[in-house]
């Protein structure tokens, strides 16, 4: 079983919706949580981190952290094209210095 | 600020070639890392240096050899590669380890093995 996994899609939502990107996790250990974003033949960008349960908000954009659960969910609001990009999530490995990433999904809006 | 600089952006290197590849950040923070990626498969990490040290080798073939010389510069030395060595190679660093702290990428480097 991989330590985080990802629907790796492709997930395609119409402009101006919103785009639901989900996480699980499979190591309790786990303390931090981080969504990435990439675009096609560049690096990953770090959109946004979650530590503790509950939602964070930041601009168009939600983390939602469910450590019960093991679920990990990031909301875009207002979808536009430019958010069309790989969504890469990862969490920290519990006791170790390493982030595990998930497979990925890849998130397509459409005008 | 949260740039982390990589060099060459791009490197093509023959099977017998020695070349390195360049990180550096400005940002004080005391961990960094590299990891290699493929097309379409997510970042896999290779190393992680906790304060100039050797922290975490994921098992990495000997061909690859990093280097911390100072808190704000990291290397990876490569020689003797194969063609399926190329890929996406991503220098990150972070405030302290991954455990609670945010990780930034540079730009990476494109490396091909001819």
């Amino acid at each position: 079983q991989k330590e985080v996994e990802q629907n790796s899609g492709p997930l395609s939502v119409p402009e101006g919706a919103i785009a639901s990107l989900n996480c699980t996790y499979s190591d309790r250990g786990s303390q931090s949580f981080f969504w990435y974003r990439q675009y096609s033949g560049k690096s990953p960008e770090l959109i946004m981190f979650i530590y503790s349960n509950g939602d964070k908000e930041d601009g168009r954009f939600t983390a939602q952290l469910n450590k019960a659960s093991q679920y990990v969910s990031l909301l875009i609001r207002d979808s536009q094209p430019s958010d069309s990009a790989t969504y890469l999530c990862a969490g920290s490995s519990g006791g170790a210095q390493k982030l595990v990433f998930g497979q990925g999904t890849r998130l397509t809006i459409n005008p | 600020d949260t740039e982390v600089t990589q060099t060459p952006k791009h490197l093509v290197m023959g099977m017998t070639n020695k070349k390195s590849l360049k990180c550096e950040q400005h940002m004080g923070h005391r961990a960094m890392y590299w990891y290699k990626q493929k097309a379409k498969k997510p970042p896999e990490l290779m190393f992680v240096y906790s304060y100039e040290k050797l922290s975490i080798n994921e098992s990495v073939p000997s061909r690859f050899s990093p280097e911390c010389p100072n808190s704000s510069l990291l290397n990876l030395h490569l020689h003797a590669l194969q063609p399926e060595d190329s890929a996406l190679y991503l220098c990150a660093s972070s405030r302290y380890g991954a455990t609670n702290t945010e990780a930034f990428f540079g730009q990476g480097t494109r490396l091909t093995v001819v």
